[in-house]
């Protein structure tokens, strides 16, 4: 079955940290990745994606996020974490009929 | 960037009342919108595929009749909650994918959502 996984339901990172968020991926064929980030009563922003290329990804607000296909992970980074990083972060896979499957998301507390 | 309204962003209403949620793809066409529901502390369920032109597709488990979705252009999409009951009530989100180049599937284009709507059945 293709899923997408977000081990961990929250992450703790102190302020000016780097941090990481987790994700890991079974699809079947090339992945088409992406990582949104949502704010309380809010849709979804779209950070960043990966299609082809480059495994390291740069996206919005400083983000950035590396494919590894070996370990079918889509991780996402920042190397100095902001207190407004603050969020729940969703994974995500777009299957070939178009359709997204999101993980379940982690909910990301940068401490002051 | 591209850019999708959702409107209303919250509704309270009595059960038994229907209830219509606009989608607005305001700066670009789409063929293809999605409404997703998310319950508290959950992730994004989709509901249906809403296509311009045609029927809607639903996911296993959701009724057509009760989640009736319209997609009469380019640039908008309706979903509406017939006879609302509160276990209808939840957070609703669309998405929606610009076109490239009259490419309908498989765009690497990322879908862009919008700000939800928050329905609450009394």
């Amino acid at each position: 079955a293709q899923s997408v996984a977000q081990p961990e339901d929250q992450v703790n990172v102190a302020e000016g940290n780097p941090l990481t968020v987790k994700c890991t991926y079974s699809v079947s064929g090339n992945p088409y990745l992406f990582w949104y980030v949502q704010y309380p009563n809010r849709g979804l922003q779209f950070l960043l994606k990966y299609i082809t290329g480059d495994n390291l990804v740069k996206g919005s607000y400083g983000f950035e996020a590396e494919f590894n296909k070996s370990q079918t992970s889509f991780h996402l980074k920042k190397p100095s974490a902001l207190v407004s990083d603050s969020a729940l972060y969703f994974c995500a896979v777009r299957l070939r009929d178009d359709k997204i499957i999101f993980g379940k998301g982690t909910r990301l507390h940068i401490l002051p | 960037g591209a850019v999708v309204s959702q409107h209303p962003s919250w509704v309270i209403c009595k059960s038994g009342t229907s209830v219509k949620i606009e989608c607005r793809s305001l700066d670009f066409q789409a063929t293809t919108m999605f409404w997703y529901r998310q319950f508290p502390k959950q992730s994004l369920m989709l509901m249906a595929t809403s296509n311009e032109g045609s029927k809607a597709t639903y996911e296993q488990g959701v009724e057509k009749d009760k989640f009736l979705i319209n997609h009469a252009s380019l640039t908008l999409s309706t979903l509406t909650v017939t006879s609302a009951h509160p276990e209808d009530s939840s957070f609703y989100i669309c998405s929606a994918r610009a076109l490239t180049g009259g490419a309908r599937i498989g765009s690497n284009q990322p879908q862009h959502f919008g700000d939800g709507t928050r329905l609450s059945i009394l």
